[in-house]
């Protein structure tokens, strides 16, 4: 069955810094796509990042970056250069390419960005 | 152009109401969703529509349904509204490929008094 796991709750990372997402994924079928998501206290979803799981490259979208480690089951998100704007939650998500076009969610980590 | 839009933006009801929440999309897509947020900001889908018909039916309360009356509409109708129903309700379509993304709606804030 599909699962998706975020095991941080909650992150901080100084202004200017790195910071790494993380999640990880359940699934037995072998085509996917991986999503990543943020959610400004506004409450839009604001789509990031994609990653397929037949995809050599790892995905890059700005300073947006995806550390995609398949044997691992991991699809992290990297964000270089953390911005204040950067402070959000951030949800990973799957969609299998059998089934029913469904997309399911991590639990979301809460970045905050100190100055 | 607004790609998923979705009204009201905000619902405050009384316990026992029926409501409805509307959405509509604009992009052409074949696939629309209702996700639940809760407090915790956990997303949960609970229904999701190809081409008007139901494909995705989670371990929702029968006292939810959702109405598709064609492809670019999908309605979410609630009866004898609970407070656990409090959440933000959000509408989503997409294409059925792996790699189309998710466009969401701006949600819809229910608080059930």
């Amino acid at each position: 069955a599909q699962k998706i796991t975020q095991t941080q709750p909650g992150m901080f990372v100084q202004e200017k810094e790195a910071v790494t997402l993380d999640c990880t994924y359940d699934t037995s079928d072998p085509s996917y796509g991986l999503f990543w998501y943020k959610q400004p206290s506004s409450g839009e979803m604001i789509f990031l990042i994609y990653q397929g799981s037949y995809d050599q490259q790892n995905a890059t979208e700005g300073r947006y970056s995806l550390n995609f480690q398949k044997a691992r089951k991991s699809a992290n998100l990297v964000i270089s250069a953390s911005q204040l704007g950067d402070s959000a939650m951030y949800f990973c998500a799957m969609r299998e390419a059998s089934g029913t076009y469904k997309y399911i969610f991590g639990t979301g980590t809460r970045l905050k960005v100190l100055a | 152009d607004t790609a998923v839009s979705q009204t009201p933006k905000y619902l405050v009801t009384q316990m026992g109401n029926d409501k409805s929440i509307k959405c509509e999309q604009n992009l052409g897509h074949d696939t629309m969703y209702w996700y639940k947020q809760d407090s915790k900001k956990f997303l949960k889908i609970m229904f999701s529509y190809n081409n008007k018909e139901l494909i995705i039916n989670e371990t929702v309360p029968n006292r939810f349904s959702p109405k598709s009356p064609d492809k670019a509409h999908l309605n979410l109708h609630i009866n004898s509204l609970e407070l656990g129903d409090s959440a933000v309700y959000f509408c989503a379509s997409s294409q059925e490929y792996i790699n189309e993304k998710l466009f969401f709606g701006s949600g819809t804030q229910l608080s059930v008094l």
